[in-house]
């Protein structure tokens, strides 16, 4: 399989632990971002890469979130002392830039967390 | 700054009739407009999108949408639904440039009936 992997697809913590996931993106993409989808809602841009630069974070990424891609290919999400509120979808996408593909993200099956 | 409202949030279909969802946008500068389709525990995939050009689009599964400029909507039908058309939809939409975030719709759950 070639696409957007995630990992874990699944997490369950309690309230105040850290918790991190991975992303591996396609592999000639060099954009990576970050989404966040509750229930009933539509994915939220959180963050996004290019190559290892982290280019542009959105207000909903407070401080006790961090995102890293380090080496310009795969990327981590840290959430740290987790709230109820944090429970969510975490999407990653990937993109390459220019050319016909209009920088079309593709998405991977995303991490489900959830906080108890 | 782009934004997106998706009118209704459930739209149910008989199978065979025409599916339509509706997508108003607001955005400062020209958009690239996209709809995605979202299974049951997978990711988002890529219906179609406008960028450039005709302002029909076609993409895959029967989808098409219209790109209205003077009603910034881009709404999605479909003649003929069919019962694996049933999912969540969203539409999307993205600024030009450097803008490379998309903003999304609250989505749309489309059911179809036998």
């Amino acid at each position: 399989d070639t696409g957007v992997s995630q990992d874990p697809r699944h997490k369950i913590t309690k309230r105040g632990q850290n918790v991190t996931f991975r992303c591996d993106p396609i592999s000639e993409h060099n954009r990576l971002y970050w989404y966040r989808q509750t229930l009933g809602q539509g994915p939220e841009f959180l963050t996004y890469f290019q190559n290892e630069a982290q280019l542009e974070k959105s207000r909903l990424l407070s401080d006790r979130f961090s995102a890293e891609r380090p080496k310009g290919s795969f990327s981590t999400l840290e959430i740290q002392r987790t709230e109820q509120g944090d429970s969510a979808m975490y999407l990653c996408a990937s993109s390459k830039p220019g050319g016909s593909s209009y920088n079309e993200q593709f998405f991977g099956p995303g991490t489900r967390l959830t906080v108890l | 700054a782009q934004s997106v409202t998706q009118l209704g949030s459930h739209v149910s279909v008989s199978e065979g009739a025409l599916v339509l969802l509706r997508c108003n946008y607001s955005s400062s500068v020209p958009p690239y407009l996209f709809w995605y389709v979202q299974y049951p525990n997978q990711g988002l995939q890529l219906l179609l999108k406008y960028t450039t050009g005709a302002t029909l689009v076609k993409g895959i599964n029967g989808f098409e949408a219209e790109f209205k400029k003077s009603e910034t909507s881009f709404h999605l039908t479909k003649p003929s639904a069919h019962m694996s058309d049933a999912a969540e939809y969203f539409c999307a939409v993205r600024g030009r440039a450097n803008d490379y975030k998309l903003s999304f719709g609250a989505g749309t759950t489309v059911t179809v009936r036998a």
